[in-house]
């Protein structure tokens, strides 16, 4: 595709709900970032995957927090017994090299009720 | 670990007019990478410039230029004829010179509103 893509742009979630948010980077993009964006703050760093090799989930902030990149092009983020402090935009990034060159999707809008 | 600072939460200027964007950090790396995003409504986060640090000369892209002290740790950014489309969140980033560093470490951004 042209861009980075993610789904949903929006999901809502009852407290405790299990939720995956989907990542279609650009083709071809070896490096791929999750970020959680809280409401009126910059992104954190969740995790880093080079193709399939997550090389960086330092980010991740609790075992409920799970990526995965299995074939090393989309990748899923899924989180487990959804909290309320979980509410935010999770963004998407992929580049053709290391580090340089990203490209974001829109990211997706979580709220959890 | 990094830290960025951004301590202009909001800024505003009129059409045509400069205003500068102010961005500390905090690191004891010699060899790192400094960025400032543009965030609009539609969330998607856009490179506006990048400096290396061990370039001493200030990075220019068209009307948005850098202030780069590093000495300081001082990282503004510059916009010259302000236009309304440059309304948005910009956020200063700060990304490690260590080889295998890939994370970038964002500030807490500053909204620009630009006055017609």
């Amino acid at each position: 595709g042209a861009g980075v893509s993610q789904s949903p742009r929006y999901k809502v979630a009852k407290r405790g709900q299990d939720v995956a948010l989907r990542c279609d980077p650009i083709s071809g993009h070896v490096s791929l970032f999750w970020y959680q964006q809280a409401l009126g703050q910059g992104p954190e760093f969740l995790t880093y995957f080079q193709n399939e090799a997550q090389l960086d989930k330092s980010g991740l902030p609790s075992d409920r927090f799970f990526a995965e990149r299995p074939e090393g092009s989309v990748s899923t983020l899924k989180i487990q017994r959804t909290q309320q402090e979980d509410s935010a935009v999770y963004l998407c990034a992929s580049s053709a090299r290391r580090g340089f060159g990203l490209h974001f999707g829109n990211g997706t809008r979580l709220t959890v009720t | 670990a990094q830290t960025v600072t951004q301590s202009q939460p909001e800024m505003s200027v009129q059409e045509a007019e400069t205003v500068t964007l102010s961005c500390t950090y905090d690191t004891s790396e010699s060899d790192y990478y400094l960025f400032w995003y543009k965030q609009p409504p539609s969330r998607q986060m856009i490179l506006v410039i990048r400096q290396e640090a061990y370039k001493q000369q200030n990075a220019t892209e068209n009307r948005f230029s850098v202030n780069f002290q590093k000495a300081a740790k001082s990282f503004s950014l510059k916009i010259s004829d302000s236009q309304l489309g440059d309304a948005a969140m910009y956020f200063c980033a700060y990304r490690s010179g260590i080889q295998g560093a890939q994370k970038l470490v964002f500030g807490q951004g500053t909204r620009l509103t630009i006055n017609p």
